[in-house]
């Protein structure tokens, strides 16, 4: 197992189109998170799922944004009609029950 | 709120000095806290959790209830300590984290 992989690296995309990042966690952990990091700001919640539920959303979440793990395995992050302020870096970690994060190495999304 | 505040966005030490990196929360329960440390392209990685009560590295961190503090601490600072580090809560009865936005250590030759 290498870890938490997270395809894409980066992806560059135009203002009003829809983005997809995936996870895949590491395969014992039944927890998976995403977050949101911005330059000079620490990662930011967005959501986390305990096996294939989603238990936890943040408000930062909006309806453009969905999150799935279905089977509970990996994970996709979709991005609708995207607009600038998406730009971040998006991170994804897992985790056992009552165990800290492993991260990612994120995929860093840039909107032109 | 909880909120989790790390006053100094970049501190410089020469090597061979003592470290401290401040994290101050908000929290009105019993948090528990983390240190992660982000090493030039690399992932943020665990550094420590409060209640292993361990030595990482030559760091430690003791929690502090009353002054609602995390400080991570150093006695001799290496230049491969310099990194980004975060502090980061989470508060019982959930998993997500609140970090704060993170202080860039500068270890000088």
């Amino acid at each position: 197992d290498t870890g938490v992989s997270q395809d894409p690296r980066h992806k560059i995309t135009k203002r009003g189109q829809n983005v997809t990042f995936r996870c895949d966690p590491i395969s014992e952990h039944n927890r998976l998170y995403w977050y949101r990091q911005t330059l000079g700001q620490g990662p930011e919640f967005l959501t986390y799922f305990q096996n294939e539920a989603q238990l936890e959303k943040s408000r930062l979440l909006s309806d453009r944004f969905s999150a799935e793990r279905p089977k509970g395995s990996f994970s996709t992050l979709e991005i609708q009609r995207t607009e600038q302020g998406d730009s971040a870096m998006y991170l994804c970690a897992s985790s056992p029950a009552g165990g800290g994060y492993t991260f990612g190495s994120g995929t860093r999304l840039t909107v032109v | 709120a909880q909120r989790v505040t790390q006053p100094e966005k970049l501190l410089s030490v020469f090597k061979g000095a003592p470290v401290e990196l401040k994290c101050n929360y908000s929290y009105s329960g019993s948090p528990e806290l983390f240190w992660y440390v982000q090493y030039s392209r690399q992932r943020l990685q665990l550094l420590l959790r409060h209640i292993s009560r361990e030595s990482i590295k030559g760091f430690t961190a003791d929690l502090n209830k009353g002054e609602t503090s995390f400080h991570l601490k150093k006695p001799f600072a290496q230049e491969e300590d310099s990194a980004m580090y975060y502090c980061a809560l989470r508060s019982l009865g959930t998993y997500k984290y609140i970090f704060g936005t993170g202080t860039r250590l500068k270890v000088l030759a």
